[in-house]
């Protein structure tokens, strides 16, 4: 398997644009969680799904921010309007959730966002 | 509220000596703890999970131990090198499905 993958891997954008990030998650994964890091507040979950529904967003900062998981091999964080505090590295991973809850997770590489 | 505290300043140590990071947690009671090794411009990486009923678990030179009374989790990197240089993550768990992570301890091994 090739990992998580993340696209893009760097974007740089002007405040008010609409920003997509995009991950597809290891196959026969059924956790995926969306991160986002910075200096100031390191690794914060945002949101994550379980067999593609959502199961906690209260991490997800504002309702400029939403989260889409239309199937099992595709998820999309999309920021719209941007704003130059929503710079920062969003990564997204995955896990085969466990029933004991010691879930491993396995990260993708992560999207640094620059708005200017 | 849940905190996760690690030494948010870098822990400079020469090659060849033992580095110990520590992760203190408050209002949690974690089942597990997961350490995580993060390199510059990379996503974390797992290197190891210990459980609660577990006092020590050890993997090649890294040994973590978890102390439920003090709420303390320590990491140690024996016999350090270069090449274990990066950023160091903990994240206990309550043994859901949802990960939160310390801010992470930065450690550059030196020549």
């Amino acid at each position: 398997d090739a990992g998580v993958i993340q696209s893009p891997r760097h974007e740089v954008t002007e405040m008010g644009q609409e920003v997509t990030l995009r991950c597809k998650p290891i196959s026969g994964h059924d956790y995926l969680f969306w991160y986002r890091q910075t200096m100031m507040r390191g690794l914060e979950l945002l949101i994550y799904f379980n067999n593609n529904v959502p199961i906690d967003d209260s991490g997800m900062p504002e309702d400029r921010f939403s989260a889409k998981m239309p199937n099992a091999s595709f998820s999309t964080l999309k920021i719209q309007p941007s704003e130059p505090r929503d710079s920062a590295v969003y990564f997204c991973a995955s896990t085969l959730g466990h029933h004991s809850g010691a879930n491993v997770l396995t990260f993708g590489a992560g999207s640094r966002l620059t708005v200017l | 509220s849940q905190k996760i505290e690690q030494n948010s300043e870098a822990l400079n140590i020469q090659e060849g000596k033992t580095a110990t990071l520590t992760c203190n947690y408050t209002n949690y009671s974690p089942a597990y703890l997961q350490w995580y090794r993060q390199d510059p411009g990379r996503g974390p990486v797992f290197l190891l999970l210990i459980r609660e009923n577990e006092k020590e678990k050890r993997k090649e030179r890294l040994k973590v131990t978890f102390d439920t009374t003090l709420k303390q989790s320590l990491f140690h990197i024996t016999a350090s090198q270069p090449a274990d240089s990066a950023t160091y993550l903990c994240a206990p768990t309550g043994g859901g499905n949802k990960l939160t992570f310390g801010t992470g301890t930065q450690l550059k091994v030196e020549l």
